[in-house]
């Protein structure tokens, strides 16, 4: 059974620094894997997209990299700003099916 | 602007009662799923469906029901039976024969049971 585990579980740094939010999971037969950013009380935003066949993907200062043999990726977020400030969640589609697994995600305060 | 609407955003329900979540998306996608969230825990699959009139349950599907007989249209029962019903709500879609399988999401429902 596929499970994806995110660390750490909270993260509060100062403004301007580059920071790297984990995310394992346990099987690597996968399809994609999604990281979604979520503001409090609100729903969940799509900010990278990985395929199974990428190692990487860039979107501003966001770069998501995926490593499928060891189960893991990782969000690295460059300048971070207090706009950052968020929950990040990673999600994992299985391959053959339509269930994507997610992480419980990594709450991220930046401090100006 | 193409997206999902769930509604309503608040809900109170008294025990006993059952009460209808609405996710509406016209981002033409055929398969649609809910989702609930529970602080601190990662989002759990309750049900989803790939095509018009067709549906399955995830993984804790037992006091929720769900319809589809409108591809744009999914909405979700949470009946009397389901123990412990307060939570935040999430409707999602995505291409099923699509590129990317791409996960968009609406803003969420939050339900409490008074």
């Amino acid at each position: 059974k596929q499970e994806v585990t995110q660390i750490p579980a909270a993260l509060s740094v100062p403004e301007g620094e580059n920071l790297v939010l984990n995310c394992s999971f346990t099987d690597s037969a996968i399809y994609n894997l999604q990281w979604f950013r979520q503001d409090p009380g609100k729903g969940l935003t799509s900010l990278l997209l990985i395929q199974s066949s990428q190692r990487e993907q860039t979107s501003g200062r966001l770069n998501a990299s995926l490593d499928k043999s060891s189960g893991r990726s990782t969000l690295y977020i460059a300048a971070s700003q207090p706009g950052d400030s968020a929950t990040y969640l990673c999600a994992v589609r299985d391959t053959g099916g339509f269930k994507t697994i997610f992480g419980a995600g990594t709450r991220l305060f930046v401090k100006a | 602007d193409g997206g999902i609407t769930q509604s309503p955003k608040y809900l109170f329900r008294k025990e006993g009662q059952n009460v209808t979540l609405s996710c509406e998306q016209n981002l033409n996608h055929d398969a649609m799923y809910w989702y609930r969230q529970d602080p601190g825990q990662g989002l759990r699959l309750i049900y989803y469906s790939q095509i018009v009139n067709d549906f399955q349950k995830g993984d804790i599907a037992e006091g929720y029901s769900v319809s589809r007989e409108k591809k744009e249209s999914f909405p979700l029962t949470v009946t009397s039976a389901q123990k412990n019903p307060t939570a935040f709500y999430l409707c999602a879609s995505s291409i099923t024969a699509g590129v990317t399988g791409e996960l968009f999401f609406g803003e969420g429902s939050r339900l409490t049971v008074l």
